[in-house]
């Protein structure tokens, strides 16, 4: 079965204090990671897809890594508008479907 | 910027009441979703459309059904709306045929009284 766990579930920061989520997948097939920034009370924002282990994606303090198991999003320095759930989705096989984890809360203190 | 637009962000219904959940997309994508999202259990999905007036269950249809007459629109319905309905819904479209992640609309968080 297709499944997505992401940890941890939540997260505290100082700001300027680095770290990492981790997304692990078991998947028939994979077809595409995919990270995502919700906001509370809004839909998911894309920020990366990644297709291939060894595959890396970076975007302003955030950077995507890939596994055949996992995925990290590094978060470098982080700023209290940082603060979010993080959530991570895989693609398997030949469906268009999304199989998302639940997500990790992340909160960064000034 | 491709955007997707759901009708309301937030309504109330009564036990019963038939819904209606709207969602429009402006880049002409063949694929749409509905999703509820709900504290600890993730994004699950309910239904998919393909193309028009074409419909595919997700992994939790019950109590749910969906339209599509239009590329640009997905409509949710529920039947007669229950308590365990209350939640965060998410549309959400991309192209067909690729590897592209999906765009969502802002949500409409419906509580079921």
């Amino acid at each position: 079965e297709d499944q997505v766990t992401q940890s941890p579930e939540a997260l505290r920061l100082q700001e300027g204090e680095s770290s990492s989520l981790n997304c692990s997948y078991t998947v028939s097939g994979l077809r595409g990671l995919f990270w995502y920034r919700q906001d509370p009370g809004k839909g998911p924002e894309f920020l990366f897809t990644l297709y291939s282990a060894g595959e890396e994606k970076e975007k302003e303090r955030l950077k995507a890594t890939l596994t055949k198991k996992e995925s990290f999003l590094h978060i470098t320095a982080p700023k209290p508008e940082d603060s979010a759930t993080y959530l991570c989705a895989v693609r398997s096989g030949a469906t268009n479907k999304l199989i998302f984890g639940t997500g990790t809360l992340l909160a960064v203190q000034p | 910027d491709v955007k997707v637009t759901q009708s309301s962000r937030y309504l109330v219904k009564r036990t019963g009441e038939k819904v209606f959940l709207e969602c429009v997309q402006d880049m002409d994508h063949e694929n749409m979703f509905w999703y509820r999202q709900d504290p600890g259990l993730g994004l699950r999905l309910i239904y998919f459309s393909y193309d028009v007036k074409m419909k595919e269950k997700g992994d939790i249809p019950e109590g749910y059904s969906v339209s599509r007459e239009k590329k640009e629109r997905f409509s949710l319905i529920l039947e007669s709306a229950s308590t365990n309905q209350t939640s965060m819904y998410l549309c959400a479209s991309n192209m067909g045929a690729t590897n592209y992640g999906y765009t969502f609309g802002s949500g409409t968080r419906l509580t079921v009284v």
